[in-house]
C-alpha cells in the first residue's frame, strides 16, 4: 500500500539558511499534520492543513511557514535556521471523510535536520 | 486540555512473556486514543485506536490495549513478547476541538531480551 512521502530524507544546514521539507500524503487522503521531534522528546505538533486550508496551528516558530498545494502534497518552509532547529520533521496524513478524531493519521519516515 | 502520560520510561521484558506499555489519559468528553510504535530512525507506525465500541481493541502485530473508563487508563499489552518488539511505544489522544492534532506521551522504551 502507498505511505506518506518525505523528502529529503536527510538535510544538512547551516546556521541562518533556509529550508524547505516536501510531504506527498497517501494518494485520497486531504489532511495533512507536520509534527517535530527533538532528540529524545514525543513529537510536537507543528501545523495542519485540511483541503489546503490551515485547520490548526501549534508551537510553530514565525520563522517557519507551510502550505498544502492543488495535489494535496504539503511543503514546510523554514527560515533563518537555529540549532535548536535541529530535530526530525514528520508529516501525517488521514482522511477526514468519517470526522475529525475518528480518522487515522499515517507517518511518514521523517526528515532528519541538522543545522550546523 | 487533552493530555496522555506514560508512567514508565522504560520496560523490560523477557521474550515470550506478556508485556504491558502502560499509558492514562485525561480528556474533556469522549477519549480518542491511539498508539503508535517507532523503531530507530524510522516513523510511527499505527498499531490500533480506540474511539468507541468494546474496551479490548486488536491492532497490529498480535497487540491489544484496554481502554478503562473508571481508571482513565489505555495500556497496551501482548501476550507473549518478540524481541523484534523492542522499540519505542508512544500513546497518543486526538485534541478533536482543534484540528485533530495528536497529542503524545513521552513515549516508553520497550527491552525485549531473549
Amino acid at each position: 500500500a502507498a505511505g506518506v512521502i518525505q523528502s529529503p530524507r536527510h538535510l544538512i544546514k547551516e546556521k541562518r539558511e533556509t529550508a524547505t521539507l516536501k510531504c506527498y500524503p497517501i494518494p485520497r487522503h486531504d489532511t495533512v499534520y507536520w509534527y517535530q521531534q527533538g532528540p529524545g522528546q514525543d513529537p510536537q505538533f507543528l501545523i495542519s492543513f485540511y483541503e489546503k486550508m490551515q485547520s490548526d496551528k501549534g508551537s510553530i516558530p514565525d520563522r517557519f511557514s507551510a502550505q498544502q498545494f492543488s495535489d494535496y502534497h504539503s511543503e514546510l518552509n523554514m527560515s533563518s535556521l537555529e540549532l535548536g532547529d535541529s530535530a526530525l520533521y514528520f508529516c501525517a496524513s488521514s482522511s477526514m471523510g468519517a470526522g475529525v478524531g475518528t480518522d487515522t493519521q499515517y507517518f511518514g519516515p521523517g526528515t532528519r535536520l541538522t543545522v550546523l | 486540555a487533552q493530555s496522555v502520560a506514560q508512567p514508565e520510561d522504560q520496560v523490560n521484558v523477557a521474550e515470550g512473556n506478556p508485556l504491558t506499555v502502560k499509558c492514562t489519559y485525561s480528556v474533556s468528553g469522549n477519549p480518542y486514543l491511539f498508539w503508535y510504535v517507532q523503531y530507530p530512525n524510522r516513523g510511527l507506525q499505527f498499531l490500533l485506536k480506540y474511539i468507541t465500541g468494546d474496551n479490548l481493541v486488536k491492532g497490529s502485530y498480535g497487540f491489544e490495549a484496554e481502554f478503562n473508563k473508571s481508571q482513565t487508563s489505555f495500556h497496551l499489552k501482548k501476550p507473549s513478547a518478540l524481541v523484534s518488539d523492542s522499540a519505542l511505544y508512544f500513546c497518543a489522544v486526538r485534541d478533536i476541538y482543534q484540528g485533530g492534532k495528536l497529542i503524545f506521551g513521552q513515549g516508553t522504551e520497550l527491552s525485549v531480551k531473549p
